[in-house]
């Protein structure tokens, strides 16, 4: 157990709904970040937040959204889906504070299987 | 432009032998870290070693090592006596600057260990 929390782990739905996947980071870790991983693509960078904050933004379509909460919990917002969008959605976390000098490595969470019918 | 690249695809070793995994990475940012993680099949990511870009040796960890060469830009990952529980995808992955720590990753290199 890596210690960073994801729900659901699957998830099965069709072309045009809307899904939310959730993430509890590590304890102590401040920042989360999301990450697409498709046979295609590869493993995408989507966004990260710090401390509630958005912090680093990346291949992150329009129609999905993601917050970070006061309790430091995550959850990405992916609507309109298509069948492009299934994937494995995964969230990680770090301790991240300010100016990195160190490592700050990553853990990631197990994912969440997107599938899109 | 790929900033991070894994030339090889797949890649078998035999047990107990070690194997190298490739990993070319481009920046302008005198500041960044290099990463290498392990997916096995369970899908789960797994992180083995890290090497700053100004560290002046070479990362190790257990039977894994970086085989860091800055001038040529490559973070190769050495796997020594390789088992059968190595079999999985491998990822390099790199952080430029300070500001964040988001990682972008490679295309991976499947990694399989025959018996």
């Amino acid at each position: 157990d890596s210690g960073v929390t994801q729900t659901p782990k699957h998830l099965i739905t069709a072309t045009g709904q809307r899904v939310t996947l959730r993430c509890s980071p590590r304890s102590g870790d401040l920042s989360v970040y999301w990450y697409q991983q498709s046979l295609d693509q590869g493993l995408q960078f989507l966004i990260q937040y710090y401390n509630g904050e958005e912090r680093a933004k990346g291949n992150i379509l329009e129609r999905f959204s993601a917050q970070q909460f006061p309790d430091l919990h995550s959850e990405l917002n992916l609507s309109s889906l298509e069948l492009g969008d299934s994937a494995l959605y995964f969230c990680a976390s770090s301790v991240e504070a300010g100016r990195i000098s160190g490592a700050n490595v990553l853990t990631f969470g197990a994912g969440s299987r997107l599938t899109v019918l | 432009a790929q900033k991070i690249t894994q030339t090889q695809p797949g890649m078998f070793v035999q047990e107990k032998e070690a194997v190298t995994l490739d990993c070319t990475y481009d920046t302008s940012d005198p500041s960044y870290g290099l990463f290498w993680y392990k997916q096995p099949s369970s899908g789960e990511m797994i992180f083995l070693i890290y090497q700053g870009s100004y560290d002046q040796q070479n990362a190790t960890e257990g039977r894994y090592s970086l085989n860091f060469q800055k001038a040529r830009k490559s973070a190769n990952l050495v796997i020594s006596a390789s088992q059968l529980g190595d079999s999985a995808m491998y990822f390099c992955a790199m952080r430029e600057g300070q500001s964040t720590g988001k990682l972008i990753f490679g295309q991976g290199t499947t990694l399989q260990v025959k018996p």
